[in-house]
């Protein structure tokens, strides 16, 4: 069983959506979280970072993790064709050495 | 601007032959990292450096080797014992975790190796 599961969609949906994007993983010592968004030949670029259980949220994105179900999700309000990329997420626990997990990526593409 | 510099963006191996990718951040960050990046795998963990002088393998270390002689430079030898080379190369910082946080990582452009 991988560490932290990830549907790589792809996922299209209309300009002005809400946006869902989740991923699941099995290690209950991950307590750090961290969503990434990739263009196509960029490296990712850090969009939200949440410790522990509770709901973040940064301007159109909301990053929310649920523990207890070992859950999290990234919601993009009022989507913009800009958005249009691959989310990762990436959890890691709490541990010296820092090694994050990543998740596949979901390919999200906003239609005008 | 503070960030991540990786080089070349493109950079073809022949048979044979070692291939030097150039990781240099200005971000005044401890720790740094190596990671390969293959279509539907997800972004998986060559070698890691948490101090200059010092570094540790990760999941997929073998046929590649790094050196951490200065804080802002990560080179990464891809080396002709790698037999499967052709990926997108991620080099990432973050800041020295402390025992009680963990810091999150910040990536490179990335350079994308082919074989000739």
């Amino acid at each position: 069983q991988k560490e932290v599961e990830q549907d790589p969609g792809p996922l299209s949906v209309p300009e002005g959506a809400i946006v869902s994007l989740n991923c699941t993983y099995s290690n209950s010592a991950f307590q750090y979280f961290m969503w990434y968004r990739q263009y196509s030949r960029k490296g990712p670029e850090l969009l939200m970072y949440t410790y522990s259980s509770g709901n973040k949220e940064d301007g159109r994105f909301t990053a929310q993790v649920d523990k207890s179900s070992k859950y999290i999700s990234l919601f993009i309000r009022d989507s913009q064709p800009s958005d249009s990329a691959t989310y990762l997420c990436a959890m890691s626990s709490a541990r010296p050495g820092n090694q994050f997990y990543f998740g596949t990526g979901t390919s999200l593409t906003v239609i005008p | 601007d503070g960030g991540i510099t990786q080089s070349p963006k493109y950079l073809f191996r022949k048979e044979g032959q070692n291939v030097t990718l150039s990781c240099e951040q200005n971000l005044n960050h401890d720790a740094m990292y190596w990671y390969r990046q293959d279509p539907g795998q997800g972004l998986r963990l060559i070698y890691y450096s948490q101090i200059v002088n010092d570094f540790q393998k990760g999941d997929i270390a073998e046929g590649y080797s790094v050196s951490r002689e200065k804080k802002e430079s990560f080179p990464l030898t891809v080396t002709s014992a790698q037999k499967n080379p052709t990926a997108f190369y991620l080099c990432a910082s973050s800041s020295r975790p402390t025992t009680d946080s963990n810091q999150p990582q910040h990536f490179g452009d990335g350079t994308r190796l082919s074989i000739l």
